[in-house]
């Protein structure tokens, strides 16, 4: 357990509203991921987090925006959400130096 | 662009058997490499990963992959397959940069008594 947490767990909203996800971690690691899962994709890459304020696109960032106010906390917003973005996000760190990415429980998103 | 190809999206084998999950990678530049485990409903596992070094590495559960850079592969093995074992595997490569990584599709592992 890298203690990330992702809230909330489980959101149903309606296209063209603003949705926010949270990802939040507990040991102060620099470097944070948002990744989407969708059968037959696997996952792939939306944001990602090398410290705080400093974030960059990934593969699938258009219609995604996120912040980094904190080094704990590292947020995911879609700010008009399409039927397209109904996925399961999930939120990743890298402990240390060790190139190794820890996930999230996810949070699974329905876009109406 | 890095990519990962997975043969195979279902994989049978039955109890006791050999498991063997197939990844190959495109990259110009010598990559790491990550192999996870994703049990239903739930996140992602880091089953084992080669950096530098051995190229056969060994991680949780029994698993192993060895990493092939004249066959730009890293396929995931175990011995003997059990029921606990059922579940999706991903092979993931990283950038180096910023350690993104880039996932294959995924494999499904039935296991049948």
């Amino acid at each position: 357990d890298a203690g990330i947490t992702q809230s909330p767990r489980h959101k149903v909203t309606e296209t063209g509203t603003p949705v926010t996800l949270r990802c939040h971690q507990t040991e102060n690691h620099r470097y944070m991921y948002w990744y989407r899962q969708d059968p037959g994709h696997g996952l792939r890459l939306i944001h990602y987090s090398y410290g705080v304020k400093d974030t960059d696109k990934g593969e699938v960032s258009d219609g995604y925006s996120v912040s980094r106010s904190k080094t704990e906390d590292f947020l995911l917003t879609l700010e008009s959400a399409t039927s397209s973005q109904t996925s399961v996000y999930f939120c990743a760190i890298m402990a240390g130096d060790t190139y190794e990415q820890y996930f999230g429980p996810g949070t699974r998103l329905t876009v109406t | 662009a890095q990519s990962v190809t997975q043969l195979g999206s279902h994989v049978s084998v039955s109890e006791g058997a050999l498991v063997l999950l197939r990844c190959n990678y495109s990259s110009s530049v010598p990559p790491y490499l990550f192999w996870y485990v994703q049990y239903p409903n739930q996140g992602l596992q880091l089953l084992l990963k080669y950096t530098t070094g051995a190229t056969l590495v060994k991680g949780i559960n029994g698993f192993e992959a060895e990493f092939k850079k004249s066959e730009t592969s890293f396929h995931l093995t175990k011995p003997s397959a059990h029921m606990s074992d059922a579940a999706e595997y991903f092979c993931a490569v990283s950038l180096e940069y910023g350690n993104k990584l880039v996932f294959g599709a995924g494999t499904i592992l039935r296991v049948k008594s």
